[in-house]
C-alpha cells in the first residue's frame, strides 16, 4: 500500500535559519505529491504540490522536488520566520489496487517552532 | 477563490444531542470529503462524495451521517456521539478529472471544534 514516512520532529529553529523537513513515500505508480501547512487552532492549507517526476513545487519560499530515485519530496526554506511556526504534512495521492486514488496518505506530521 | 467554509466553528454538544456540521465550497469541485482530526495526529478520512453520491464510507460508525445536496455543499449529521468522538472535523474538496475520474489537489476547510460532553 501508500504510505508516507517524514521526520516527525519537532523542530526548533532560529529566525533566518535553513529548513529542511525530509519526507519519504512508497507507492505504485506515480503519485502526486503534497505538502500541507497547519497554523496553531486551523485547518489545514495547501503549500505546495509536484505532479510527476522532477517537478519542483514551490510557494512562499518553500520548495520541494519531486524525486522518483529516492522516492522524496524534502521540504526545504533558505530562511524561516517566526510566522512560519506550524505542523507541516506531507501527503501523497497513489492509485490503490482498485485503481482508485480519492485517499490523501500523510506523514505523521512536523512540529516546526521558529524563535526570534 | 480556493475557499471551503465551514460553520460552525466551535461546537459543544451533549451525548444525546442532535447536531450537525455544514461546509460549502465554490470552486466546482465535484469531490468532496470528511476528516477527523485528532490532537497532534494527521486527519483521517471517514466519507468521500464524488458527483454528489456517497463513494466511500471508511467504515465510520452510523452516529455519523454525511449527506450532499448539491454540488456545492456537504453535512455532517452528528447523533448520540460519545466523548471519544471529540475532534476537529475538517471538509476538502478537489477536482475529479474527466476520464479516469482521479482526484485532485485537495483544499479543506478551517474545520469544526466539536467537543462531546
Amino acid at each position: 500500500g501508500n504510505s508516507v514516512t517524514q521526520m516527525e520532529g519537532p523542530v526548533t529553529l532560529s529566525e533566518e535559519a535553513f529548513l529542511t523537513i525530509n519526507c519519504t513515500y512508497t507507492a505504485t505508480g506515480y503519485p502526486s505529491l503534497f505538502w500541507y501547512v497547519q497554523y496553531p487552532g486551523e485547518g489545514l492549507q495547501l503549500l505546495l504540490k509536484a505532479t510527476k517526476a522532477d517537478d519542483k513545487g514551490s510557494n512562499k519560499g518553500f520548495e520541494a522536488t519531486y524525486r522518483k530515485e529516492t522516492t522524496s519530496f524534502h521540504l526545504e526554506k533558505g530562511s524561516v520566520q517566526v510566522s512560519d511556526s506550524a505542523v507541516y504534512f506531507c501527503a501523497l495521492r497513489g492509485l490503490n489496487s482498485g485503481g482508485s486514488n480519492y485517499k490523501l496518505t500523510f506523514g505523521k506530521g512536523t512540529l516546526l517552532t521558529v524563535n526570534p | 477563490d480556493t475557499e471551503v467554509t465551514q460553520t460552525p466553528k466551535h461546537l459543544v454538544m451533549g451525548m444525546t444531542n442532535k447536531k450537525s456540521l455544514k461546509c460549502e465550497q465554490h470552486m466546482g469541485h465535484r469531490a468532496m470529503y470528511w476528516y477527523k482530526q485528532k490532537a497532534k495526529k494527521p486527519p483521517e478520512l471517514m466519507f468521500v462524495y464524488s458527483y454528489e453520491k456517497l463513494s466511500i464510507n471508511e467504515s465510520v460508525p452510523s452516529r455519523f451521517s454525511p449527506e450532499c445536496p448539491n454540488s456545492s455543499l456537504l453535512n455532517l449529521h452528528l447523533h448520540a456521539l460519545q466523548p471519544e468522538d471529540s475532534a476537529l472535523y475538517l471538509c476538502a474538496s478537489s477536482h475529479l478529472t474527466s476520464g479516469y475520474q482521479l482526484h485532485t489537489e485537495a483544499f479543506f476547510g478551517q474545520g469544526t471544534r466539536l467537543t462531546v460532553v
